[in-house]
């Protein structure tokens, strides 16, 4: 159990373009859900927090209307990178917060998704 | 503010070899403390946690973590290392009862084990 999907694994887009990113929690409801960046040879950079049906709280120096997060339902979560610049070329991955039956105290985490702006 | 450090880059082991992955975290109060591997091009995978009892903890294929209080260290250890055990290890901690479930990450040590 505990399975987060993102999707897509890997987009490459043109300079000025949007980019939406899924993640789904797969079998089981994610009532909170992080994003997160990694850089090569990097630890993650936790983006922002998102809760199923409030407003996502980012991070300081994560600019909210560059990386616009909706989590409209307890099993998805998108991140939309909005008018992306080389300089956001990274890997996005997520988390999910699982409650109910699974441990309420673990991340469960995508598989990541590599964007590479031109 | 909660921290944690993972002081060696790169472990290098042998295959057969018992391995160590270290972790020491700075929080106030009771943390909860968690392992993560990462391969290439892939999202973390859950290895194991502490929240409470038992010091020592059993994860997931062979891992196992000993939690020390008086040292605030979550060193991640193996019996016998395998060839396909390489890879980057994130030591991540949660002060407890943290309201949001975040996580603080470890920089992470990229583990080798040479056959």
């Amino acid at each position: 159990g505990a399975v987060v999907s993102q999707h897509p694994s890997r987009v490459i887009c043109k300079s000025g373009t949007s980019v939406k990113i899924e993640c789904r929690s797969l079998d089981f409801q994610a009532t909170t859900m992080f994003w997160y960046r990694q850089f090569p040879k990097q630890s993650l950079m936790l983006m922002a927090t998102s809760n199923e049906g409030s407003k996502a709280t980012y991070e300081q120096g994560v600019e909210k209307d560059k990386f616009l997060i909706n989590h409209a339902s307890l099993t998805l979560s998108t991140l939309t990178v909005t008018s992306a610049h080389p300089e956001d070329s990274s890997f996005y991955i997520c988390s999910a917060g699982a409650s109910g039956g699974l441990s309420t105290d673990t991340q469960y985490f995508g598989p990541g998704t590599r964007l590479t702006v031109l | 503010a909660q921290s944690v450090a993972q002081p060696e880059d790169q472990v290098n082991v042998a295959e057969g070899n018992p391995l160590t992955v270290k972790c020491t975290y700075s929080v106030s109060g009771n943390p909860y403390l968690f392992w993560y591997v990462q391969y290439p091009n892939r999202g973390l995978q859950f290895l194991l946690k502490y929240i409470t009892g038992d010091n020592l903890v059993k994860g997931s294929y062979g891992f196992e973590a000993e939690f020390n209080k008086s040292q605030t260290s979550f060193h991640l250890k193996k019996p016998s290392a395998l060839v396909s055990d390489s890879a980057l290890y994130f030591c991540a901690v949660r002060w407890r009862p943290g309201s949001a479930r975040q996580l603080t990450f470890g920089s992470g040590t990229q583990l080798t084990v040479l056959p």
